[in-house]
This record gives C-alpha cells, sequence and structure tokens, in this order.
C-alpha cells in the first residue's frame, strides 16, 4: 500500500523568507501523481501545485515549487517570498490508479506558521 | 471553473439521527465523487468513491449501512450518516475530479458534523 510522509508536524517563516515542506512516499508504480494541498482555517482544500511522476521538470506555480526527487521518492514544497496568507495545514497527497479506480492517499500535514 | 459545493456546512444534532449531506459539483459533471473524513488535527481519510448510476466503492473498515453513499446524477452525491453517535463527530469533506484522469481532485468546503 502507498503511504505518504510528512516529518515536519510543524513550520515557521517569516514574512518574506523562504521555506521548505518536506514529503517522502512509498510506492512500487511508476505511474502516479503528486500533489500539495493546502488548508486554512476555513477547512477547505485548496490545490497549490501537482506533479506527474512521468515528468523530470519540477512544477512551478508563481511562489511554489517543488523539488522532486523519483528515486529518493522524495516530493518537497518550496515557498518562496512567504506572504501571511500562506498560514495554513499543507497536506501532501500520492494518487494511484489500481484496478481501474483512483484513490488519493494524504500524508498528516505540516502546520505553517507565518510571522510578520 | 471545477467549483464543488457542500452543504450543509455544519450540523448539529442529537444522538440517533441520521445526517445528510449533499456535494455538488456546479460547473462540471462528475462521474466519480470522493467522500473523506478528517478527525481533529488529522489528515483526510477516504471512506468511499461514489460512482454516478452504480454502488459506491467503501475503502476498509467502513461500514456500508452506517455510511450510505447516493449518487443519482452527474453532479450530485449524498453520504448519508445513519443513527450517528457522538464518535460519527467529524469533518467530512468531498471531492471530484473534472475531466481526465491528468486532473486533480477539487474538494467542497466540508462539513462539520457535531452529535451530542
Amino acid at each position: 500500500a502507498q503511504t505518504v510522509t510528512q516529518s515536519q508536524p510543524e513550520m515557521s517563516v517569516q514574512e518574506a523568507e523562504t521555506v521548505t515542506l518536506s514529503c517522502t512516499y512509498d510506492t512500487s508504480e511508476s505511474d502516479y501523481y503528486l500533489f500539495w494541498y493546502k488548508q486554512p482555517p476555513s477547512r477547505q482544500m485548496i490545490l497549490v501545485i501537482r506533479q506527474e511522476a512521468y515528468k523530470q521538470q519540477n512544477a512551478t506555480e508563481n511562489r511554489f515549487s517543488v523539488n522532486f526527487q523519483k528515486a529518493a521518492k522524495s516530493f518537497s514544497l518550496k515557498i518562496s517570498d512567504s506572504q501571511l496568507g500562506d498560514a495554513a495545514m499543507y497536506f501532501c497527497a500520492y494518487r494511484s490508479w489500481q484496478g481501474g479506480s483512483e484513490k488519493l492517499v494524504f500524508g498528516k500535514g505540516t502546520k505553517l506558521t507565518v510571522n510578520p | 471553473g471545477a467549483v464543488v459545493s457542500q452543504h450543509p456546512s455544519w450540523v448539529i444534532c442529537k444522538s440517533g439521527t441520521s445526517v445528510k449531506i449533499e456535494c455538488r459539483s456546479l460547473d462540471f459533471q462528475a462521474t466519480t465523487m470522493f467522500w473523506y473524513r478528517q478527525f481533529p488535527k488529522q489528515s483526510l481519510m477516504l471512506m468511499a468513491t461514489s460512482n454516478e448510476g452504480s454502488k459506491a466503492t467503501y475503502e476498509q473498515g467502513v461500514e456500508k449501512d452506517k455510511f450510505l453513499i447516493n449518487h443519482a446524477s452527474l453532479t450530485l452525491s449524498t453520504l448519508t450518516v445513519t443513527s450517528a453517535h457522538p464518535e460519527d463527530s467529524s469533518f467530512y469533506i468531498c471531492s471530484s475530479r473534472q475531466g481526465g484522469s491528468n486532473q486533480p481532485q477539487h474538494f467542497g468546503d466540508g462539513t462539520r458534523l457535531s452529535i451530542l
């Protein structure tokens, strides 16, 4: 079974600084997708960025970028120029297709605090 | 695009009551929707996959008779918690995917269920 591990329960960063959230996963599949979701206090899950496993190039969305290391099964999220609105729980997620059914497996999350 | 609406956002009811939660894809058709449960300070756990016009697929350990799922149309899936008890109190979130397998899941705002 696939597992997703986020080893940092909490992280903090100063406004305008850069922070990296770590995520590792375990799988025997070769084709899959990885996601980072953000959950602010409002509790809605918001997609931050995604990465296709077959792509070697790291995904980038404005201030958010990933460092995808497929061999190491690592998928870290870098937030540049951190803003107060970035404060939230961040969940790393792995999506697999097994027997024609889709499954999204989440890590336990990292709580990010942004200090003014 | 890809807006998922969930209703109600918060419900409080007495033990023994059955509660229905609706999940709607507002601007796209979804043959598949997903239901998750999130305990306080925990990650999202997939409960079941809801398929339009057919029976839902439940994850191991999830009681089918306790959590009834109906996916009557391409834009609506419902989760009914039958004879709810205090241990069913949790945050329930639905999601859906617009388009093909390369698209991410989009989440509803969630429903906070409190059973007294």
